[in-house]
C-alpha cells in the first residue's frame, strides 16, 4: 500500500459545478497537509495547507482534513475554466536527519477539466 | 519576488552521458528539494539541501548526486543515465524552517534517448 493514495481521475465537470478532490494517506507521522495545483509544463503551485484536523477557507477553495481517518479534501466552489490543471495532494513527515527537516509525499494528482 | 528558476528547460541526452541541472531559489530561502516527475510513479522526493548540506536523501541510486552553493543555488547531477531517467526534474525552494511551504520551479525536461 503507498503512503499516498489519490485517484488520478480524470474528472470532467461543467463550469460552476463544485469538485470534490480527495486523498487518503496510512502514515499516522504526517503533520503538515498541502495542495498543489500543476498546469501543463508547469511545476506545481502551493494552493493551501493545513496542519490540524478541521477546514481551511480560501477564496473559493476549502481544504478539509480528517486526521482520525486519514483523509484530506480538497473543494472548489463555483468551477471556473482556468481551474483546469492537475491536483496534487501532499505531505510532510519529520525526516531521519530532524533539525527541522521536512520530506514531502505525493499523491500522484487527479487530472480535473472543467468545461465552458 | 523573482520565482524559483531551473536551467535549461529541456535536455536530450543519450545512455550512458551525464547530466547537470541549475536552480536558483527564492532570494531569501535558504532549503532547496529536488524532485523527479514521471507519469507512473509521480513526484518522487530526491534529496534536500540546506546551508549547503544534504539534509535529507530519497530512496534513489548513488547516480543522482547534487550540492548547494554558499549563495543557495543549487544543482543535481544524475551520471550513467538510462532510459528510465527521463523525467521532468523539479527544484522547490523553501525558507528552510519547513517543508510545507514549498515553492516550486518550472523544471527540466530530461530526455534520455
Amino acid at each position: 500500500q503507498k503512503e499516498v493514495e489519490q485517484d488520478p481521475g480524470p474528472l470532467s465537470v461543467p463550469e460552476g459545478a463544485v469538485v470534490s478532490l480527495n486523498c487518503t494517506y496510512s502514515n499516522s507521522a504526517f503533520q503538515y497537509f498541502m495542495w498543489y495545483r500543476q498546469y501543463s509544463r508547469k511545476g506545481p503551485e502551493l494552493l493551501m495547507y493545513t496542519y490540524s484536523s478541521g477546514n481551511k477557507e480560501d477564496g473559493r477553495f476549502t481544504a478539509q482534513v480528517d486526521k482520525s481517518s486519514k483523509y484530506i479534501s480538497l473543494f472548489i466552489r463555483d468551477s471556473q475554466p482556468s481551474d483546469s490543471a492537475t491536483y496534487l495532494c501532499a505531505m510532510s513527515v519529520p525526516s531521519y536527519s530532524g533539525a527541522g527537516s521536512y520530506q514531502l509525499t505525493f499523491g500522484k494528482g487527479t487530472k480535473l477539466s472543467v468545461i465552458p | 519576488k523573482a520565482g524559483v528558476t531551473q536551467t535549461p528547460r529541456y535536455l536530450i541526452k543519450t545512455r550512458g552521458q551525464q547530466v547537470t541541472l541549475s536552480c536558483s531559489p527564492i532570494s531569501g530561502h535558504r532549503s532547496v528539494s529536488w524532485y523527479q516527475q514521471t507519469p507512473g510513479q509521480g513526484l518522487q522526493f530526491l534529496f534536500e539541501y540546506f546551508s549547503e548540506t544534504q539534509r535529507n536523501k530519497g530512496n534513489f541510486p548513488g547516480r543522482f548526486s547534487g550540492r548547494q552553493f554558499s549563495n543557495s543555488r543549487s544543482e543535481m547531477n544524475v551520471s550513467t543515465l538510462e532510459l528510465g531517467d527521463s523525467a521532468l526534474y523539479l527544484c522547490a525552494s523553501s525558507k528552510g524552517q519547513g517543508a510545507y511551504e514549498q515553492f516550486f520551479g518550472p523544471g527540466t525536461r530530461l530526455t534520455v534517448l
